[in-house]
């Protein structure tokens, strides 16, 4: 597509309960990442991967938070035993390698986020 | 830890510059200088990104200074529209790496 796609926009569970968030990059952004905004805060970064593997999970704030990401494209951030502190926004980010001038640099597109209410 | 330091607030009135100050005094040399806003309920958009050199496009300005420890984010026009977070961001890690790490950023208020 033409943007970064995540779903749902919007999700409210109960506590203890899982979730699963889905993200859509842009078509062949080999690059996706994972962040977080609590309300009034900054972001925070959870994972990146690259193709499919995920060589910084250096964010992740708990064993409860897990990500996948299968060929190359979507990703689906799970999190286990919901509670009430992981209550955010939850946004995607994909980019591709650009050749620019004199250096490579990257491109890096956010999706819309979804904001997770755990009640 | 974010690598960069911004003003909390700023103000401008609607139709004139505004300039947003970042300082980045332990910036790699191949390191890149990113700015992105946020409008509230939006995920971050890019706006302009340099290494040493000033650069222009449609949105903004940047001004990078020689020593590469500081640059400021010009927006020529600034309407109620761009009333935003602004992050200024150095891109971290080497090759494929290249994550961004967001501090607080300036939350500028343009007036009427």
């Amino acid at each position: 597509g033409a943007g970064v796609s995540q779903s749902p926009s919007n999700k409210v569970t109960e506590k203890g309960k899982d979730v699963e968030l889905r993200c859509d990059p842009i078509s062949g952004h080999t690059a996706l990442y994972w962040y977080r905004q609590s309300l009034g805060q900054g972001l925070e970064f959870l994972i990146y991967f690259q193709g499919n593997s995920a060589p910084d999970k250096s964010g992740l704030p708990s064993d409860r938070f897990s990500a996948e990401r299968t060929g190359g494209s979507v990703s689906t951030l799970t999190i286990q035993r919901t509670q009430q502190e992981d209550s955010a926004v939850y946004l995607c980010a994909s980019s591709s390698r650009q050749s620019i001038g004199t250096g490579r640099i990257y491109g890096y597109t956010f999706g819309s986020g979804t904001r997770l209410t755990v009640v | 830890d974010a690598k960069t330091t911004q003003p909390t607030s700023m103000d401008c009135a609607e139709g004139r510059a505004a300039n947003l100050p970042c300082n980045h005094s332990t910036i790699s040399g191949n390191e890149y200088v990113y700015w992105y806003r946020q409008i509230h309920s939006q995920g971050p958009q890019y706006i302009i990104h340099g290494l040493k050199n000033n650069e222009t496009n449609e949105m903004a300005s940047l001004i990078i200074t020689e020593d590469r420890k500081s640059s400021t984010l010009i927006l020529p026009h600034a309407t109620l529209r761009d009333t935003a977070v602004y992050y200024c961001i150095v891109r971290v890690g080497s090759g494929n790496t290249g994550k961004l790490i967001f501090g607080q950023g300036t939350t500028l208020q343009v007036k009427p």
